[in-house]
């Protein structure tokens, strides 16, 4: 079955870009049956989308953030990125990798495991 | 943005009991909600699509119901395996919001 894995460094330092890689296996990102997105829960919070991209590259980001996100797509890879700048503390937070059905409702029912980002100097 | 307002926050129950939670949306979003179960250190899983619609696997004891702005989510008889925080989640608009979640404990 589909399985996703986040990975990408576990500290990074106020000001600079936050960079994390999901890895799809056990199924093709270029299906064009699914949105791979984006999520993330700061410590002891709730969980906030941040956005997703299609395999084509076409993609949308929450607006509370959209000035400094970017997700891409690299379909030879099977993989699917984010890029966050500027961060501050209040960046820190686990981040998941999530698929999102693009026919019928749109749920995440593929997640990632979870990477933990300390933004920290 | 469309608001998930959730109650209650977290709630005790003893094993057997009947739990409900609800979900309220700022605006109409017909029965465009998933539920999701997410236990310590994991990631989230999906429940309940459509806001009535048990997937694949998961037991019955789970349910939920609603249209429009008001959305609820029981567990029939609280089991010890059901501890979590559950949360709902809008598709209606982008972009995609969840509720603020509610921690489920055994009395």
């Amino acid at each position: 079955q589909v399985q996703l894995q986040e990975s990408g460094p576990g500290l990074v330092k106020p000001s600079q870009t936050l960079s994390l890689t999901c890895t799809v296996s056990g199924g093709s990102i270029s299906s064009g049956d699914y949105y791979w997105s984006w999520i993330r829960q700061s410590p002891g919070k709730g969980l906030e989308w941040i956005g997703y991209i299609y395999y084509s590259g076409s993609t949308y980001y929450n607006p509370s953030l959209k000035s400094r996100v970017s997700i891409s797509v690299d379909t030879s890879k099977n993989q699917f990125s984010l890029k966050l700048s500027s961060v501050t503390a209040a960046d820190t937070a686990v981040y998941y990798c999530a698929r999102i059905a693009a026919v019928g409702p749109s749920v995440m029912d593929v997640w990632g495991k979870g990477t933990t980002v300390t933004v920290s100097s | 943005d469309i608001q998930m307002t959730q109650s209650p926050s977290s709630l005790s129950a003893s094993v057997g009991d009947r739990v409900t939670i609800t979900c309220q949306a700022s605006q109409d979003i017909t029965n465009y909600l998933n539920w999701y179960q997410q236990k310590p250190g994991k990631a989230p899983k999906l429940l309940i699509s459509d806001a009535s619609n048990l997937e694949t696997g998961v037991p019955s004891r789970f349910s939920g119901s609603g249209s429009g702005t008001d959305f609820t989510f029981t567990i029939s008889s609280l089991q010890p395996e059901d501890i979590a925080t559950y949360y709902c989640q809008q598709y209606d608009n982008l972009p995609l919001t969840f509720g603020a979640g509610t921690k489920v404990e055994i009395k």
